[in-house]
């Protein structure tokens, strides 16, 4: 059954410091999204992508993010200079965009740790 | 921002009893999904309702859209121990999936 891959599956990253989280969806599926879920709370919207731009973001998703899909069948999100409340399980989804009934496939996440 | 609502937020029952869990807003959504969550792991997509007052059947879980498509609940008919999980309620934004809400959830343990 297809699934969304995503690496790595655990960073631990210095202050300051950037990130590149990896994810490759579904490869016939057209809308991506970055989510992200800190410890103990709720599954929050970064940003979507359709036709190789963003869609929609979110008030979380700063100028310290940028999201890219270089090749066709990577989806990255980049963090340019990490914080310490950047710590979060980050998901990558993905979309069929032909049936659009809002209906998600996740992948495993990546939990970010900013020491 | 269209929200959704989700009680109880936790919720601990015995082996074979029956629950429901809600997930309310004050916005029509176009459709909703329910996803299932287990610690470490991302979301899996059990279910979406499109038409209100729709109710699917996944084995022992049941799903209804409100009338107004508003609001959806799940209903576990003799929970077992394997039901344990997170249950959170998303849905689009209006005019589309640009941006797909999600609840807090539902942290749902079946003691055995």
């Amino acid at each position: 059954e297809p699934e969304v891959t995503q690496t790595p599956s655990h960073q631990v990253t210095q202050m300051g410091q950037e990130v590149i989280l990896r994810c490759v969806p579904i490869s016939n599926h057209l809308y991506f999204y970055w989510y992200r879920q800190i410890l103990g709370q709720k599954v929050e919207f970064l940003v979507s992508f359709y036709n190789n731009e963003i869609s929609e973001k979110s008030e979380i998703f700063d100028d310290q993010f940028s999201v890219e899909r270089p090749d066709g069948s990577n989806f990255t999100l980049k963090i340019r200079s990490t914080k310490l409340e950047d710590s979060a399980m980050y998901f990558c989804a993905s979309m069929l965009e032909r049936r659009n009934t809002g209906e998600l496939f996740f992948g495993e996440g990546s939990r970010l740790t900013v020491l | 921002t269209q929200l959704l609502e989700q009680s109880p937020q936790f919720l601990s029952i015995q082996e074979g009893e029956n629950l429901t869990v809600y997930c309310n807003s004050s916005s029509v959504f176009s459709s909703l999904q329910w996803y299932r969550q287990e610690p470490g792991e991302g979301p899996v997509l059990l279910v979406t309702v499109v038409t209100g007052g729709e109710v699917k059947k996944l084995k022992r879980l049941t799903f209804q859209f409100g009338d107004a498509r508003k609001d959806s609940s799940l209903h576990i008919t003799a929970a077992q121990p394997g039901d344990t999980g997170l249950y959170l309620c998303a849905g689009g934004s209006s005019g589309g999936y640009q941006k797909v809400t999600f609840g807090i959830g539902t942290k749902l343990q079946v003691i055995p």
